[in-house]
């Protein structure tokens, strides 16, 4: 079982239309969450943090369930330029810093 | 002001010979890290660095050496590169491990 999961899609959505996507997290321990974005061929580049009482950037809304262990990205008013793919990404830790990526969650918004 | 930057952002090599991927910031990070990206894997950790002369592995290190003799350095060699080892270099960048910063990646091809 892969230690951050989430479906790779595409998402296909119209312009103005909300999205939700989910992800999954194994380990119990994980302090520290994140969405990043990664445009194609591009680096990720961070979106937000995730904190246990939900938080929001504008048009962006993240929910972090501990007890179901799930992170959620909420898209409202998707524009042409959130075409991405959105990384679900975990800090387990471990004592290392490291973040531990999900494959993805591609996106695409279309006229 | 450059960030992180990574260099070369292509190369192309043969099995066997050795390959240096550098990686600089210019921010004076504590950590720096290196990740792949492949299809269906999304970014694995190869090796990650706390400060200076400090390094430690990650998920992915065999094959992989690096070095960190000054801060703002963290050079990735592949010793004797494989056809497996073809993939996208990320290098990372964090000032207290959270919230990482990445270059632009390097596409690596070994034939």
């Amino acid at each position: 079982r892969k230690e951050v999961e989430q479906d790779p899609g595409p998402f296909n959505v119209p312009e103005g239309a909300t999205v939700a996507f989910n992800c999954t997290y194994s380990n119990s321990a994980s302090q520290s969450f994140f969405w990043y974005r990664q445009d194609c061929r591009k680096e990720p580049k961070l979106l937000m943090s995730v904190y246990s009482s939900g938080n929001e950037d504008g048009r962006f809304t993240a929910q972090l369930n501990r007890a179901s262990q799930y992170i959620s990205l909420l898209i409202r008013d998707s524009k042409l330029s959130d075409s991405a793919t959105y990384l679900c990404v975990v800090n387990g830790n471990t004592g290392r810093r490291a973040l531990t990526f999900g494959s993805g969650t591609r996106l695409q918004v279309q006229p | 002001d450059a960030g992180i930057t990574q260099s070369p952002r292509y190369k192309i090599t043969e099995t066997g010979r050795q390959v240096t991927l550098m990686c600089h910031q210019t921010w004076s990070h504590s950590y720096m890290f290196w990740y792949r990206q492949d299809l269906g894997h999304g970014l694995r950790l190869i090796y990650y660095s706390a400060a200076a002369d400090i390094t430690d592995k990650g998920e992915v290190p065999d094959g992989y050496v690096v070095s960190r003799s000054k801060t703002e350095n963290f050079p990735l060699t592949l010793e004797s590169a494989t056809r497996s080892q073809t993939s996208v270099y990320f290098c990372a960048s964090s000032d207290r491990g959270e919230t990482q910063y990445f270059g632009p990646g390097t596409r690596l091809l070994v034939l």
